[in-house]
């Protein structure tokens, strides 16, 4: 298995570009997640999903766009991107049945945004 | 609502001594509670995590932590320190998960 993966490791974008944060799992996990981690602030969840179709927003979801059209990918849409918006951000999955089961996480796509 | 405070930003131990880093929650129920380590420019690596049972929890790489419900908190201890533990450590809470802010260790020989 390959566990949770995500392209691509870095990113620079201009103020105002779009792009997509890819984010896949291997694992047949119902349950993912978008963190972002700025330094001082630990990880804050941007948007999260439970099964294909089904998304709902975290705590700092304004900016961010998800879908889950399929099981294993959850990918992260920045329509415009902002300065506020760099940071790192990680993709995690666990099974859904029961949140008692271990979170796995991705290793990360660092993001700048100038 | 549920929110995790990890007192200390940055502790720094010295190789072989012990080690034990804080944290304190706010949860409405019985919490669900983990410790994560980040080495540099890695991903999170699952510790230890408490959900009932026994307070006194054992994980990883020579890890433990207590669950105290009267003090609110499930702070993390190792009893000799090695380099290798010099990582930020965060303590996360509830599901969806609520991070604290880590706490940076620093191991020096």
């Amino acid at each position: 298995n390959a566990g949770v993966t995500q392209t691509p490791k870095f990113q620079v974008l201009k103020t105002g570009q779009s792009m997509t944060l890819q984010c896949a799992q291997d694992m047949n996990h119902e349950y993912m997640s978008w963190y972002r981690q700025d330094p001082g602030m630990g990880l804050r969840l941007i948007h999260y999903s439970v099964g294909a179709g089904i998304t709902d927003q975290g705590e700092v979801p304004n900016g961010y766009n998800v879908s889950r059209s399929t099981t294993e990918d959850f990918p992260l849409r920045l329509l415009s991107a902002a300065p506020s918006q760099t940071s790192v951000y990680f993709c995690a999955s666990r099974r859904l049945a029961g949140s008692t089961d271990t979170q796995y996480f991705g290793p990360g796509t660092r993001l700048t945004v100038l | 609502a549920q929110s995790v405070t990890q007192p200390d930003i940055h502790i720094t131990v010295s190789e072989g001594a012990s080690l034990e880093l804080r944290c304190n929650y706010s949860y409405g129920a019985t919490p669900y509670l983990f410790w994560y380590v980040q080495s540099p420019g890695q991903g999170l690596q699952l510790l230890l995590k408490y959900f009932s049972g026994d307070t006194l929890v054992q994980g990883i790489k020579g890890f433990e932590a207590e669950f105290k419900r009267s003090q609110s908190s499930f702070n993390l201890r190792k009893p000799s320190v090695h380099w290798s533990d010099a990582a930020e450590y965060f303590c996360a809470v509830g599901d969806p998960l609520s991070f604290g802010a880590g706490t940076t260790v620093t191991v020096r020989a």
